[in-house]
């Protein structure tokens, strides 16, 4: 089974609005990844939380993990409509990290 | 410019053929992967390798093969075992194997039977 699980699975807003996913596992983690990817397109590296870390920012991206939860969102703030995407969490689920597990995704649709 | 590069785009296969799908990255890295992604689904791991002349199967390694002769270069063949080979196939890589290193992926070969 998957260790990552987005939720929503799909996702459509305003421009200018937040939109908001979030990534639940199941297992220990030493690292939790975002990527994104466009439709037909290859995933981009968005931000990378180590298991230690509770917060990350990127630009518009802001990123949590509560490791007591198994859980890690991932907020884009003030939507713009080239954010339309895939997003993905991806966990090294406690491989030693030569395995990435990655999760169904979450799709968002940013209307302009 | 550094990236990692797949071809062909698009691929149509008849049944009962072998195709190879080639990836290519001039990043210097250690690591490469290969991915399966169907629609609406995320990636599911094929193959795997740390190292030239080294490679590990991944969750769904069953109909597929591969090959890490150059550091460079980590080709798939999808063989006439893969019952349901149309896809969409993503080949990344990472600096070295290790908990804290991003994927970079390629543009992704799509897969068609004919």
């Amino acid at each position: 089974s998957q260790q990552g699980e987005e939720d929503p699975q799909a996702l459509s807003i305003q421009e200018g609005e937040n939109a908001t996913m979030n990534c639940s596992y199941k297992t220990s983690i030493n690292n939790l990844q975002w990527y994104r990817q466009n439709s037909g397109r290859g995933l981009v590296h968005l931000i990378l939380i180590r298991s230690n870390e509770r917060e990350k920012h990127s630009g518009r991206l802001r990123v949590t993990l509560d490791t007591s939860k198994k859980s890690s969102s991932l907020l884009i703030t003030a939507s713009r409509a080239a954010d339309t995407a895939s997003y993905f969490c991806a966990t090294d689920a406690d491989t030693g990290g030569f395995k990435t597990i990655f999760g169904a995704g979450t799709r968002l649709f940013v209307k302009a | 410019d550094g990236g990692i590069t797949q071809s062909p785009k698009y691929l149509f296969r008849k049944e009962g053929q072998n195709v190879t799908l080639s990836c290519e990255q001039n990043l210097n890295h250690d690591a490469m992967y290969w991915y399966r992604q169907d629609p609406g689904q995320g990636l599911r791991l094929i193959y795997y390798s740390q190292i030239v002349n080294d490679f590990q199967k991944g969750d769904i390694a069953e109909g597929y093969s591969v090959s890490r002769e150059k550091k460079e270069s980590f080709p798939l063949t999808v063989t006439s075992a893969q019952k349901n080979p149309t896809a969409f196939y993503l080949c990344a890589s990472t600096i070295a194997g290790g908990p804290y290193n991003e994927q970079f992926f390629g543009p992704g070969t799509r897969l068609t039977v004919l």
